[in-house]
């Protein structure tokens, strides 16, 4: 939604140059990671996604690690582009449910 | 195809008031989801429902947050009597069932932004 991340940490990039956003979870059991991102006044939508059976995602220009051993998950977005502007989310799926829990976020700032 | 819609987009009333938002999911989406958005955080669900019935409401409000999907499509979520806190953005999404993951894909709606005075 508007003005969602008024307050989250930012990460500012260069155009062109790679974007790296991470992402810490806190169930060890959690089985299945999605990266979404949000624009002002719109809501999440999903980028990529990472099963636990599974350290690393690639998708056209994001690629998502996925660290069990310390609960950590990366986003990498290759050639940042204006476009790519946003606030960019986690979220950890709970076994078993459809529920997922959603981190704080971050806001990427692409730089002319 | 048509994605998740939400009304109103804006809402601005007075705390004690009351409010309600409605959201059209994807057709054919049978999973519907409620989350609350307040500034500066990730969404937080408040309520799920499968078809018209609840899966989870474990984080809803509930002595003042009520929400309901009649005929299993189109859901309304009210808030009476609305407080300072609940200024936020509420987000309305629908899930399809993947089967590569098998898991959920969700799909969100833009949100209604809610501000209580």
């Amino acid at each position: 939604g508007e003005n969602v991340g008024l307050h989250l940490p930012t990460l500012s990039v260069q155009e062109g140059d790679n974007s790296i956003i991470n992402c810490a979870y806190s169930n060890s059991a959690s089985d299945y990671f999605i990266w979404y991102k949000q624009e002002s006044g719109k809501g999440p939508q999903f980028i990529i996604d990472i099963r636990s059976n599974m350290d690393k995602r690639q998708g056209q220009r994001v690629t998502v690690l996925l660290n069990k051993t310390v609960k950590h998950l990366s986003l990498q977005i290759a050639a940042t582009q204006p476009g790519d502007s946003a606030v960019y989310f986690c979220a950890e799926n709970i076994p078993g449910t459809y529920k997922y829990i959603f981190g704080t976020g971050t806001r990427l700032k692409v730089l002319a | 195809e048509a994605g998740v819609a939400q009304s109103p987009r804006y809402k601005i009333i007075e705390k004690r008031q009351s409010v309600a938002f409605w959201c059209n999911p994807i057709s054919g989406h049978a999973t519907l989801y409620w989350y609350q958005q307040i500034l500066g955080q990730g969404p937080k669900l408040l309520i799920q429902f499968q078809n018209n019935g609840v899966v989870d409401d474990s984080q809803l409000p509930k002595d003042r947050f009520s929400a309901e999907r009649l005929k299993g499509v189109d859901s309304t979520l009210k808030i009476q009597p609305a407080k300072l806190e609940d200024s936020a953005v509420y987000l309305c999404a629908s899930s399809l069932y993947r089967s590569d993951t098998g898991r959920d894909e969700q799909f969100f709606g833009p949100g209604t932004r809610l501000t209580v005075l």
